[in-house]
């Protein structure tokens, strides 16, 4: 079955880190680039980061760069998300998206960052 | 970076009415331009690519239409299935962004 599968989230203090995975199965991985995309309550979408499909090319959204690491293993069909210095404004559910247009989702894993 | 603008926020419809959806993006996108539903608990998806292209599984009452600024998603003869929240999203430039949303409440 095609599908994306994430994992990693949780409750987490402010300045605390997480780190997200997304597994792949049913596809080619390594022939897709790949994004994370995450959704705060009653918030509209927002882009996270992407990397293409042998990790050649990695963006960021600017209010993220430096925070935020985006990574995948094509050997493990397995994209990771590493989030740092987390913050409360961080609270979200948190997508993985194959290729853009987002033809394949993920069902999504909560963040919530909170004392 | 591009701002979309979606019209209106919240539509209430009855079934079989005609729905449109708009899009207004701040800069010219050409017809890089996506749609998506996205239900309550679920993850979005894709009902139409670049501006016009259909999807295949989607039902073909969905469409869309435009290019440069200005978008639309219609939807024809609404089912009681198409409660959702609509998004815009535009993949021309980074930062890719989305619209604010559109939800759709059938009667």
């Amino acid at each position: 079955e095609v599908q994306l599968v994430e994992s990693g989230g949780g409750l987490v203090k402010p300045g605390g880190s997480l780190r997200l995975s997304c597994a792949a199965s049913g596809f080619t991985f390594s022939a897709y680039s790949m994004n994370w995309v995450r959704q705060a309550p009653g918030k509209r979408l927002e882009w996270v980061a992407g990397i293409s499909g042998v990790s050649t090319y990695i963006y960021y959204a600017d209010s993220l760069r430096g925070r935020f690491t985006i990574s995948r293993d094509n050997a493990k069909s397995s994209l990771y998300l590493q989030m740092d210095s987390l913050r409360v404004e961080d609270t979200a559910v948190y997508f993985c998206a194959r290729a853009w247009p987002a033809d394949l989702w993920g069902q999504g894993t909560q963040v919530t960052v909170s004392s | 970076e591009i701002v979309l603008t979606q019209s209106p926020d919240f539509q209430s419809v009855t079934p079989k009415e005609k729905v449109t959806i708009t899009c207004r993006a701040s800069q010219n996108i050409g017809s890089v331009l996506h749609w998506y539903q996205q239900k309550p608990g679920q993850s979005p998806k894709l009902l139409i690519k670049y501006a016009s292209e259909s999807i295949s599984g989607v039902p073909s009452r969905f469409s869309g239409s435009g290019s440069g600024t200005d978008f639309t998603l219609t939807i024809n003869s609404l089912e009681a299935e198409d409660a959702a929240v609509y998004y815009c999203h535009q993949s021309n430039s980074l930062p890719y962004t989305f619209g604010q949303g559109t939800q759709l409440e059938i009667k």
